[in-house]
Order: C-alpha cells, then structure tokens, then sequence
C-alpha cells in the first residue's frame, strides 16, 4: 500500500464545476503539498499546510491532522486548470531534509 | 521568487556515454534532490544533498552519481548512459520545513 493515496486518479470536468481532488497518507507528518504540473511542464508549489485550511484565488486547500487527510478544491473551474495534482508530505522522521513522499497524482481535464 | 535552472530542456546522448545534468538554484537553499519521472510511476528521488559536499541516496541511486561543490549547484551523473534512463529529470530546493520548488526538468532521450 502506498503511504500517499490521492483520488480520484482521473477526473473530467466541465467548465465552471467545483472539482475535488483527495489524498490520504499513513504517516505521521511534518507538512503536506499540493503540486501542479501541466503536460510537459515543470512543477508547480500550489499550497504547503500543516493545519486547517488555506486559499489561494480559486483554490482552496484543507487538511485534517487526525484524520490523515487532505483536499484540494477548484471553484468556478477552468480549462486552464486542467493539468496533473500531486499530493506530497514531508514525513517527520529522517530529519528535516523535506525529502518528499509522493502521491501517484490526479490528472484533471476541464472541458469548455 | 525562487528561480531552479535546469541546464537542458531537452537533452539526447547515446548508450554508454556520460552525461551530466545541471541544477542551480539562487535561493541559497539546503537542500536539493534529483528525481526522475516515468507514466505510472510517478516522481522517484535518485538522490539528494543537504549541504555542500553532502549526499545521500533516494530511492534508485544505482547508475547515477551527484556532486555539490558549491551550495547553488547540484549535478546528477549518468556514469554510462543506457536506455532505461530515458526520463524526465527534475530538480529541486527547499529550505528545512518550507516549500519545495522545482525546475523545469530536463527530458533526456538515451538512444
């Protein structure tokens, strides 16, 4: 089992939809990232959170410590947003290196 | 903003040569990792560093080696090139406890 689990793995969306990517992880963690990639792109730092909830123009992304889980929402989507989510943590063993423990990511197409 | 320069956007070198693959960042940053990224097995850490001279394996260091003369730069090394190491490499940098930032990467073809 993977200690990062995002879904869903695929998600079509129309224009304009409020779009929810999730992840769930099984270790203990120091912070949590959501990345962006867009096809042949480089990556992109969305949010790094340890608590509660933060936002960022149309996105929104929350964490529940207890619960080992994380979401990522897009409101009033957008073709431009189309493109692959990655959820990452920072584990809190090995040290403070931020080597990164990643999800398998959620590849997001949204259709005009 | 943090700036994470790739040399190479687009990299082709043939079996058996030795290859080089540059990162600098101008954050004065730690930390810095080298990954490859393959369809269906996401981002997989070959190695990083987290000081000059610094270096520790990830997770699939065999046929690779790294360099970290100065804290901006980090090298990734192909010793001899082969075919299975046709991917995309990205690096990155971060600071202990912050955000990680990411280069471009780097899609090297091995024919």
């Amino acid at each position: 089992k993977n200690e990062v689990e995002q879904s869903p793995q695929n998600l079509t969306a129309q224009e304009g939809e409020f779009i929810t990517i999730n992840c769930s992880y099984s270790v203990g963690i120091s912070a949590l990232h959501w990345l962006q990639q867009h096809p042949g792109g480089g990556i992109v730092s969305l949010f790094m959170l340890s608590s509660g909830k933060k936002k960022h123009g149309r996105l929104i992304a929350t964490i529940n410590i207890q619960e080992k889980h994380s979401s990522l929402h897009i409101t009033a989507s957008h073709p431009r947003d189309s493109a692959v989510y990655i959820c990452a943590v920072s584990p809190n063993y090995g040290g403070a290196t931020n080597k990164l423990i990643f999800g398998t990511g959620t590849l997001l197409a949204v259709q005009p | 903003d943090v700036k994470v320069t790739q040399s190479s956007r687009y990299l082709v070198k043939r079996t058996g040569e030795k290859v080089f693959l540059e990162c600098v960042q101008d954050m004065d940053h730690e930390n810095m990792f080298w990954y490859r990224q393959d369809p269906g097995l996401g981002l997989r850490l070959i190695y990083f560093s987290y000081d000059v001279k610094m270096k520790e394996k990830g997770d699939i260091p065999e046929g690779y080696s790294v360099s970290r003369e100065k804290k901006e730069r980090f090298s990734l090394i192909l010793e001899s090139a082969s075919t299975n190491q046709t991917s995309m490499y990205l690096c990155a940098s971060s600071l202990e406890y912050s955000a990680v930032h990411f280069g471009d990467g780097t899609r090297l073809s091995i024919l």
